[in-house]
């Protein structure tokens, strides 16, 4: 079936340390997302990318990175620069991205502070 | 810069009975996209409902519906018939005619009464 997977399920991340949150689709979408979500909080978007090679920042870039060099996996990393990373992490996808094509997301990946 | 306002935090209603929450959207844009996102326990998103700005029409998607007032900037989604499955948060998204993503509001969370 197709769909996005991210991994893990679960993270940890100790002071001073970059990690890497994985985000694959077999939905052969051009235009990929990351969100990150608080408690009690709607979805704020961090980068997306509408093609390979491709990215913009979003509303809280800083402290992530992002990569695209393949269509189907787009990674973020939390940077040692983000100082509140703990929150639940969501990837999301559309086919193209023009305003009307809805977004599929996936599980989520929630990170927190060792 | 685009906001979306849920202004209630939570709602009940009895099962089977009809619920309405509300958004408001703030945009100088005359292109976009309107949408209802459920996120139940599991924190999957799923798309509940979309709105294209330029339709008049009002959206259904079996039990659910949305009155959008363009002039008024109000989109709110009515449920009806409640279900126990229906118990999730709600969130209002607005799309711009652009490539960016999606703009949330912070969500209401339904709760079905049995």
């Amino acid at each position: 079936d197709g769909g996005i997977t991210q991994s893990p399920k679960y993270l940890f991340r100790k002071e001073g340390q970059n990690v890497t949150l994985s985000c694959e689709q077999n939905l052969n979408h051009d235009a990929m997302y990351w969100y990150r979500q608080d408690p009690g909080q709607g979805l704020r978007l961090i980068y997306y990318s509408q093609i390979v090679n491709d990215f913009q920042k979003g509303d809280i870039a800083e402290g992530y990175s992002v990569s695209r060099e393949k269509k189907e996996s787009f990674p973020l990393t939390v940077t040692s620069a983000q100082k509140n990373p703990t929150a639940f992490y969501l990837c999301a996808s559309s086919i193209g991205y023009r305003g009307n094509q809805p977004q599929h997301f996936g599980d989520g990946t929630r990170l927190s502070i060792l | 810069a685009q906001t979306v306002t849920q202004s209630q935090p939570e709602m009940s209603v009895q099962e089977a009975e009809t619920v309405t929450l509300s958004c408001t959207y703030d945009t100088s844009e005359s292109d976009y996209y309107l949408f209802w996102y459920k996120q139940p326990p599991s924190r999957q998103m799923i798309l509940v409902i979309r709105q294209e700005a330029y339709k008049q029409q009002n959206a259904t998607e079996n039990r659910f519906s949305v009155n959008f007032q363009k002039a008024a900037k109000s989109f709110s989604l009515k449920i009806s018939d409640s279900q126990l499955g229906d118990a999730a948060m709600y969130f209002c998204a607005y799309r711009g005619g652009g490539a960016d993503g999606l703009t949330f509001g912070k969500g209401t969370h339904l709760i079905i009464q049995p």
